[in-house]
């Protein structure tokens, strides 16, 4: 399967624990954007990256936050310190260029924070 | 800034109904990309079309079509005689990467 992979599909964190997603972008692909939906609501982006550069975060929460794609290995969007309101499906999506093609999704992450 | 407007929240047709999901951009680009993405209650996101912003004809494939003007900066989306499996929620993200707030529709028999 050639697509972009997420792991974990479901994620439990308790309130305080840290939160890591992961998402390895389609083959060729050195884009990746990761967006939020949270229950009963759209898309909201978050951060958009390149291989070791962050492009545009003007969608992530200022505090707790954070997103990395390094040169070798997976995006990592990593929450600290999660709260319950962090509890969403997390969708990362891949492009070989930026924004004129198609987002290629993952499944998304479904984070719980008990 | 770029701003996205999907006007209906929810709608609920009846099988075989035709039914118009409307989208609404803001953008300063003079060229861009127009998409429509689906997201069945499996969660999963499905892409559905691009099309790009120079090229203004309407666009068909089997039940749905694409009517995408320039001059309003509407790029509404139409399944003809709907089915239960279009039940979703569809997203419009005309300008590549921010969405619309998705529209839900409920197709029942």
């Amino acid at each position: 399967n050639a697509g972009v992979m997420q792991n974990p599909r479901h994620l439990v964190r308790r309130r305080g624990q840290e939160a890591r997603l992961r998402c390895s972008p389609m083959k060729g692909h050195s884009h990746v954007y990761w967006y939020r939906q949270l229950p009963e609501e759209g898309l909201k982006f978050m951060v958009y990256l390149q291989k070791e550069n962050i492009i545009d975060e003007s969608g992530m929460p200022k505090e707790r936050f954070s997103a990395e794609f390094p040169k070798e290995g997976p995006s990592i969007l990593r929450i600290q310190q999660v709260v319950r309101g962090d509890s969403a499906a997390y969708f990362c999506a891949s492009s070989p260029g930026q924004g004129r093609v198609s987002l290629h999704f993952g499944n998304g992450t479904r984070l719980t924070v008990t | 800034a770029q701003k996205v407007t999907q006007a209906q929240t929810e709608i609920s047709v009846v099988e075989k109904e035709d039914v118009t999901l409307d989208c609404v951009y803001e953008t300063r680009d003079t060229t861009y990309y127009l998409f429509w993405y689906k997201q069945p209650p499996s969660g999963e996101l499905v892409f559905l079309i691009r099309r790009n912003s120079f090229d203004e004809q309407n666009e068909i494939s089997g039940r749905y079509s694409w009517n995408f003007q320039k001059s309003t900066s509407s790029f509404n989306f139409t399944i003809t005689a709907s089915q239960v499996v279009d039940s979703a929620v569809y997203f419009c993200a005309p300008l590549g990467v921010t969405f619309g707030t998705g529209t839900r529709l409920q197709v029942t028999l």
